[in-house]
């Protein structure tokens, strides 16, 4: 089936650096999501993003945190700077126009903050 | 604002036993219900959906209805085997904003 690829799979990095994760989503969705979950908890929202722009963005979304998808290339997530609490699985999700509605996610990317 | 409450954190069968998965949800719009499924290491995936009240979401063995007057949605499986194994997620849909609010999730552990 469809497939979103994330990379990296897994990052650690010590806090006040920058990360940027990587989203490919499937190739013809125009919507894209990202999706925050702690270990052993629920899946949040964070943010969806169409047509260049963020459509909504959830509490968790903090100031430090962006989106973008130059050109058509990836869709990324940065975080500037990262603070222990970012520490997270972190789900990339895309979907096509209308449709079932259905999102695609990837495998997700961890990422530690020391 | 909307919302979804798994209040079954976890959940231990026996092989060919009978499963049923519960939820309640909130919202104002016309609600789309959706059950995820995520396995170890992976993403979560559609199970199944339903997108009208008291219509039956079907999907390898699964089955799920929710009910408008009381605001509930539930899973069911007649015989679970071992493969079945991993966290279900109750997922309400909403088209106007595009994004998928989850519940907090069902481990089910499969006794072999």
């Amino acid at each position: 089936g469809p497939k979103v690829l994330q990379i990296p799979s897994h990052q650690i990095i010590d806090m006040g650096q920058m990360v940027t994760l990587n989203c490919d989503p499937v190739s013809n969705h125009l919507y894209f999501y990202w999706y925050k979950q702690i270990l052993g908890q629920q899946m949040e929202f964070l943010v969806n993003f169409y047509n260049g722009k963020v459509m909504e963005k959830s509490k968790l979304f903090k100031d430090q945190f962006s989106v973008e998808r130059p050109d058509g290339s990836y869709f990324t997530l940065k975080i500037q700077p990262t603070a222990l609490e970012d520490s997270a699985v972190y789900f990339c999700a895309s979907r096509n126009r209308g449709g079932t509605g259905q999102l695609y996610f990837g495998e997700g990317s961890k990422l530690t903050v020391l | 604002g909307d919302s979804v409450t798994q209040m079954q954190g976890q959940v231990t069968l026996s092989e060919d036993d009978f499963l049923f998965i519960n939820c309640t949800y909130s919202t104002t719009w016309y609600p789309t219900l959706f059950w995820y499924v995520q396995y170890p290491g992976e993403g979560p995936q559609l199970l199944l959906k339903v997108t009208t009240a008291n219509n039956k979401g079907i999907s390898r063995g699964f089955e799920a209805t929710y009910d408008k007057g009381t605001t509930s949605f539930h899973l069911q499986k007649a015989s679970v085997q071992e493969s079945d194994s991993a966290v279900y997620y109750c997922v309400l849909g909403n088209y106007n904003q595009g994004k998928l609010i989850f519940g907090q999730g069902t481990k089910l552990s499969i006794k072999p």
